[in-house]
């Protein structure tokens, strides 16, 4: 049973504009959050984490949001640029377990 | 900087062939992983290794099996590959559970034919 749903396959948004992506869990233990972007060919590579004590991250062009009523977390990405391509998983896991759940993915296209 | 290596960029092994896969990371992490990704169903933890000589089960563990000796390398083993083993296998370090990040190494791309 998929414990964190990207419930989005695939996303285009023009150059300059936002991109949003969306991301559900359902365990409420979950406590710590990550999103992860992956390139063709290779591994994934970490972007920004946000934990359970706060309901918004930011680190330059990118902003996580949480929210815990809801169990639902976004990605921001402004302004998108091309380079921005490539899947991203968001991941959750409990501070009292073991192990990181990953979502299905999804693959964002910005087109110049 | 950060470095997670694996052993072969890209597999090509017959049913019910053994076949190893190697992880090595140089960042002194405690902890392991192994994942398999396939399309539509995200990353899959294999198996993970919080120490040298442990290790857990993952989500799907079946038909593998693992090795932890030294602490910079984690060994995931097909102890009989099938065909539904071919899929991107993917390693992982972090320095604690639960709350860190995991650095991944660029993935295998395994095929059994």
């Amino acid at each position: 049973d998929q414990q964190v749903k990207q419930n989005s396959p695939s996303l285009s948004v023009q150059e300059g504009r936002i991109s949003i992506l969306n991301c559900d869990y359902t365990n409420s233990m979950f406590d710590y959050f990550l999103w992860y972007k992956k390139y063709p060919a290779e591994g994934p590579t970490f972007l920004i984490s946000i934990s359970s004590i706060k309901d918004k991250n930011e680190d330059g062009r990118f902003t996580v949001f949480l929210n815990k009523s809801a169990k639902h977390l976004s990605l921001h990405i402004v302004p998108s640029q091309p380079g921005d391509s490539a899947v991203y998983f968001c991941a959750a896991s409990a501070n009292t377990g073991n192990q990181f759940y990953f979502g299905t993915g999804t693959s964002l296209t910005v087109i110049p | 900087d950060v470095k997670v290596t694996q052993s072969s960029r890209y597999l090509v092994k017959r049913t019910g062939e053994k076949v190893f896969l190697e992880c090595v990371q140089d960042m002194d992490h405690e902890n392991m992983f192994w994942y398999r990704q396939d399309p539509g169903l995200g990353l899959r933890l294999i198996y993970f290794s919080y120490d040298v000589k442990m290790k857990e089960k993952g989500d799907i563990p079946e038909g593998y099996s693992v090795s932890r000796e030294k602490k910079e390398r984690f060994s995931l083993i097909l102890e009989s590959a099938s065909t539904n083993q071919t899929s991107m296998y993917l390693c992982a370090s972090s320095s604690y559970l639960g709350g860190a990040e995991q650095y991944f190494g660029p993935g295998t791309r395994l095929t059994v034919t």
